[in-house]
Order: structure tokens, then sequence, then C-alpha cells
């Protein structure tokens, strides 16, 4: 099936430090959303984007559209300790039915203190 | 509370036996979905469904059966439970929007 390219795998950081992370894929999608899983928990979502282009910011978080819509990004700025988790995207496909998404396969951020 | 709950959030169970996972969601969404998560995989999405009395396949559905009799229930059942069915599994709900919001979680053991 359709598959968004999530990288980077893992990212291991200072507090305090800014994070960067993103998805591609070769096709179109119409919504880029971002998820953050913490342990032994579900999916929470943090972003939504709906057009090519478009920056959405929730609060030290900031995701863009891509122009081609065939990529996303989220930057996390001046990461704290709860930051850790699993990271998401997933997209609604171009031409795609159902309300069904394609998810990447995440990134797990570790934050040192 | 309002949102999306799943029960039980751990169940153990052994090879050929029925176990069935349940959703409910407060929200009169109409799409709720079911996904597994298993480590190099990722989110799959087992089963879906538009409304009530409305389901259709995702990527994996082979060993799963699911109903959708009221629009705020979605019961995964695993007919005759293997190991390979070892998993976390999710539900989740969408409602006007693409957003899907997913439920706590099911760990999922059989031995």
């Amino acid at each position: 099936g359709q598959q968004l390219n999530q990288s980077p795998q893992s990212m291991f950081i200072q507090e305090g430090e800014d994070v960067s992370m993103n998805c591609t894929s070769s096709s179109i999608f119409n919504t880029w959303l971002w998820y953050k899983q913490d342990p032994g928990e579900g999916p929470v979502l943090l972003i939504a984007l709906y057009k090519a282009g478009e920056l959405t910011s929730n609060g030290r978080l900031t995701a863009q559209f891509g122009i081609t819509r065939k990529d996303s990004f989220l930057n996390i700025s001046a990461s704290i300790p709860s930051d850790v988790g699993i990271y998401f995207c997933a997209g609604q496909l171009s031409g795609g039915s159902n309300y069904k998404l394609t998810f990447g396969k995440g990134t797990l951020l570790t934050v040192n203190p | 509370d309002a949102g999306i709950t799943q029960s039980p959030r751990y169940k153990i169970t052994e090879t050929g036996r029925q176990v069935t996972l349940m959703c409910h969601q407060t929200w009169s969404h109409s799409y709720m979905f079911w996904y597994r998560q298993d480590l190099g995989h990722g989110l799959r999405l087992i089963y879906y469904s538009a409304a009530a009395d409305i389901t259709d396949k995702g990527e994996v559905p082979d060993g799963y059966v699911v109903s959708r009799s009221k629009t705020e229930n979605f019961p995964l059942t695993l007919e005759s439970a293997t190991r390979s069915q070892t998993s976390v599994y999710f539900c989740a709900s969408s409602g006007p929007g693409y957003e899907q919001y997913f439920g706590p979680g099911t760990r999922l053991t059989v031995t």
C-alpha cells in the first residue's frame, strides 16, 4: 500500500534544543496530520493541515504542509522532557476515499533533561 | 466522560479462543476505525465503518470480524485468536473532517 516515509526514525536531544522531523511521499495528499503517542496511550492529534503551503502552530509546535503536497514538516522549539514520545505523521491521500489515513512509522523522540 | 473509550485495556487469551474488543465514542462521529500497532509495522488498518451497518475491510482484515449496530459502538472480534494477533489495538473515530481521534488502546496477548 501507499507509504509515508517519516524521518528520522529516532532522535536523542538535550532539553532546550529545537527538533525537526518530516514526512515525504511520492503521492499527493489533501490533508496532513501530526500525532504524538505517549507510552501506553493512544495517539493524540497535535496539528492538522489542509492547504499546500499552510503553516500552523500549536504552542511550541509548528507544522507545514509542503508546497508540492507530497511532504510535511513538524518542528518543536525549546524541547522539554514531556516532549518525549513517538510522533506520527498521517495524510489523507488525494483521490483516496472513505476518510482513510496513511500513517508514517513514527519518530521516537528522547529528551535528555 | 465524553470521548472515545476502549475495553478491556489489557487482555490475555489462549490460542483458538474468541475475544471481543469494545470501542465506544460519545461524539456521534460517523466514521470509526480499528488499527493494530506492531513494532516495525506502525499502525495498520483492520476495518472501518462509515456509519451504522456499513463496514469495510482495511489493510489486514483476516481473522477479524466487526459489527456496528449503533453509531457509538464498534466492537472488534477475533473469531479464533492466533499468536500473530498479539498486538496493541486502537479504535479511532472521525467526524466531518479527516482528523481521527484515538482511544487509549487494548493490549492483547495470545498465548
